[in-house]
C-alpha cells in the first residue's frame, strides 16, 4: 500500500497567491522530502526535512514536519506560472536507507 | 552537462520482445535507482544500486534486470515484454543513502 497521501489531488490558483499542499504518511519515517515534476521531466528534489525536524525554509518553500500527526505541508508563497507543476512527498521509512516510498501528487496549477 | 542522462526518451515495441534503457550520471553519486511511474503518476522503486552492489529489490517480475557496469551507470533489461509494462522509467542518482535523489528525464516505454 501507498506510503504517502497527498491532499489535495489538484489545486488551481492565481499567480501571487500562495499554495499549501498536504502530505500524510503511515509509518516512522527517517526523512520526508519534496520533490516537483513538470509535465514530461523527471522530478527535481525541493526539500528534505528529517524526523527530529520541524520545519524548513528554502526561498520561497517552507515545509512543516509533524511526526505525532505523521503529516507534512509544503507551502509555496507568491505563486509564479512557472511553479505549474505536479507536487510528490516521499518518505524514507525508518530502518530502509535509500528506499523512498513516493505519495500520490499534488498537481498545482497557477494561472496568470 | 545533464546529470543523470537517460537513452532511450521513447520506446515503442510489440509484446514478447526484449528491450534495454541505459542510465548514466555524471555527479559521482554512489547510490543509483530505477522507478516506474504508472499512468496515474504512482512512482515506485523498483531497484536501487550502492556502489556497483544490488540494495534494493522491490517486488518486480524476474524478466526485469538491472545491471551496474560501474558506479556512474544502472542499465535495465526487460524480457518478454508485457502490455502491463507500459509505463514512465526514472533513473535516479544520490551521494548517499538518505539523500536527495537526482532524476532523470525518463524513458516512456509503450507496448503495442
Amino acid at each position: 500500500s501507498q506510503q504517502g497521501e497527498e491532499d489535495p489531488q489538484a489545486l488551481s490558483i492565481q499567480e501571487g497567491e500562495n499554495a499549501t499542499m498536504n502530505c500524510s504518511y503511515k509509518t516512522s519515517i527517517n526523512n520526508l522530502q519534496w520533490y516537483r515534476q513538470n509535465s514530461g521531466r523527471g522530478l527535481v528534489h525541493l526539500i528534505l526535512i528529517r524526523s527530529n525536524e520541524r520545519e524548513k525554509h528554502s526561498g520561497r518553500l517552507r515545509v512543516t514536519l509533524d511526526t505525532s500527526k505523521k503529516s507534512s505541508s509544503l507551502l509555496i508563497t507568491a505563486s509564479r506560472a512557472a511553479d505549474t507543476a505536479s507536487y510528490f512527498c516521499a518518505t524514507e521509512v525508518a530502518g530502509t536507507a535509500s528506499k523512498l516510498t513516493f505519495g500520490t501528487g499534488t498537481r498545482l496549477q497557477v494561472t496568470l | 552537462d545533464t546529470a543523470v542522462s537517460q537513452t532511450p526518451k521513447y520506446l515503442v515495441t510489440q509484446m514478447g520482445n526484449d528491450k534495454s534503457i541505459k542510465c548514466e550520471q555524471n555527479l559521482g553519486h554512489d547510490t543509483m535507482y530505477w522507478y516506474k511511474q504508472d499512468s496515474k503518476k504512482f512512482l515506485k522503486i523498483m531497484f536501487s544500486y550502492n556502489n556497483k552492489e544490488l540494495i534494493i529489490n522491490e517486488t518486480v517480475p524476474n524478466r526485469f534486470s538491472p545491471k551496474s557496469p560501474d558506479k556512474a551507470h544502472l542499465n535495465l533489461h526487460i524480457n518478454s515484454l508485457e502490455l502491463g509494462d507500459s509505463a514512465v522509467y526514472f533513473c535516479a542518482s544520490s551521494q548517499a543513502q538518505d539523500q536527495p535523489q537526482h532524476f532523470g528525464d525518463g524513458t516512456r516505454l509503450s507496448i503495442l
